[in-house]
């Protein structure tokens, strides 16, 4: 059955510091990959997607994210998070019978000055 | 404007009320989907509809009901709200033209049921 898992609940890092969110999923098929952002009191926001090609993706505001298929891992990674970074990141993969998404549980990212 | 718009924003209600929230989008896709989010547990699909004429259950469909009005008007209702239905929802979008098509979300509707 497909799924994705978010081992992390939340994560707490400093500002400054680099991040590394962790996803894990499984997936009959090459699956589409996704990494969203929610920040406070909005929706969901695309951050960067892959399919195919370079393993390592670029997304929007600095992240970036490599797969890889040996571990079934697609893991969010930005090298310096700044304060405006704390938010809630899901993981998702897709798509499934019916053009649907799965999503994992979230993290969410605490940035301490 | 917002591509994908959900009203209301906030609505508190009693158990036992009928309770309708509504998305609009003005991106032209025909896929159309409304999620739940509750902490801990992510986003869980309760319908989602390929087009006008096409509406699918999701995974947690019981207690919930939808019509698509239009291809850009999908509207969730709650026949008779309970208090385990207190969530936040989310309604969003996909191009059925573009296989690895993202979803694109509203800002969500905080339902607290009484």
């Amino acid at each position: 059955a497909q799924s994705v898992t978010q081992p992390d609940i939340h994560i707490t890092v400093s500002e400054g510091a680099s991040l590394e969110l962790r996803c894990n999923y499984s997936y009959g098929a090459t699956p589409y990959l996704f990494w969203y952002v929610q920040s406070p009191g909005q929706g969901l926001q695309l951050l960067l997607k892959y399919f195919s090609g370079d393993t390592l993706v670029q997304g929007i505001k600095g992240f970036e994210a490599e797969f890889k298929r040996s571990q079934s891992s697609f893991n969010l990674r930005k090298p310096s998070v700044h304060w405006s970074d704390a938010a809630e990141y899901f993981c998702a993969v897709g798509p499934l019978e019916g053009f649907k998404t799965i999503f994992g549980a979230g993290t969410r990212l605490f940035v301490k000055a | 404007d917002a591509d994908v718009t959900q009203t209301p924003r906030n609505r508190i209600t009693k158990t036992g009320k009928r309770i309708m929230l509504e998305c609009s989008q003005t991106k032209g896709h025909d896929r159309m989907y409304w999620y739940r989010q509750d902490p801990g547990l992510g986003l869980r699909l309760i319908y989602y509809s390929f087009d006008v004429k096409d509406i699918n259950k999701g995974e947690i469909s019981d207690g919930y009901s939808v019509s698509r009005q239009a291809q850009a008007k999908f509207s969730l209702s709650l026949e008779s709200a309970i208090p385990n239905q207190t969530a936040l929802y989310f309604c969003a979008t996909s191009d059925s033209r573009d296989r690895g098509s993202e979803q694109f979300f509203g800002p969500g509707t905080r339902l607290t049921v009484l």
